[in-house]
């Protein structure tokens, strides 16, 4: 029983398109995260969201918005998608502070 | 702003030798470092995780070390095995609800047969 799943795992698109990946969890968590890893594999924090409500914004781009209908929910949709956006983007939940963050396998989004 | 340094970015041991992985981040007020192990096509997974109360901490092969006076901390991965080979980061965050998991910039570790 998975604990972050993320849908899609693959997600190929062309420029300027509307996409959106899914995220849940069922570890019953009170935090989200959404990372975002590149080509060099460095993790990158974008959002995080505590109990529904939305913490941290890494000075992500208003094409990207977070939505997280429920605590087990945090969904991403980007607009008008641009070739760097493509990498892989991952979803993490996590229950106390300094505890265990557990991740979703990622989504590869490739851009063309 | 915070941040995590990690070193090296590549590291190639033989099978049997040990492989020490070195971090650095800048927030003192950080108190929490754990260590996550990401395998290809899969999401980071954690492996070990240190606290600032605590100055070493080991499980099985592993072990961690924290310097919070050099803001210093370590992956010691002893007898490593072919299936040690991933990539490893470090990480650090502070104790608060809205806390961020800094992470570092990755090592690729591979082992020789």
């Amino acid at each position: 029983d998975t604990a972050v799943s993320q849908t899609p795992k693959y997600l190929v698109t062309q420029m300027g398109n509307d996409k959106s990946i899914k995220c849940e969890q069922n570890l019953g968590h009170d935090t989200m995260y959404w990372y975002k890893q590149d080509s060099k594999k460095f993790l990158k924090i974008m959002f995080s969201y505590n109990n529904k409500e939305l913490i941290i914004n890494e000075t992500v781009p208003n094409r990207f918005s977070p939505k997280s209908p429920d605590k087990a929910h945090l969904n991403l949709h980007i607009n008008s998608l641009e070739l760097g956006d493509s990498a892989v983007y991952f979803c993490a939940a996590r229950g106390h502070p300094n505890t265990e963050a557990f991740f979703g396998q990622g989504t590869r989004l490739t851009v063309v | 702003g915070e941040n995590v340094e990690q070193h090296p970015s590549t590291l190639s041991v033989q099978e049997g030798d040990s492989a020490v992985i070195k971090c650095t981040y800048s927030d003192s007020a950080s108190n929490y470092f754990p260590w996550y192990k990401q395998e290809l096509g899969k999401g980071p997974q954690l492996i070990i995780d240190i606290r600032s109360n605590v100055g070493e901490k080991k499980d099985q092969r592993i072990a961690v070390t924290l310097n919070k006076t050099a803001k210093h901390f370590s992956l010691h991965i002893t007898e490593t095995q072919p299936e040690d080979s991933a990539v490893y980061f470090c990480a650090a965050s502070k104790d608060s609800s809205a806390s961020k998991i800094i992470f570092g910039s990755g090592t690729r570790l591979s082992i020789r047969p």
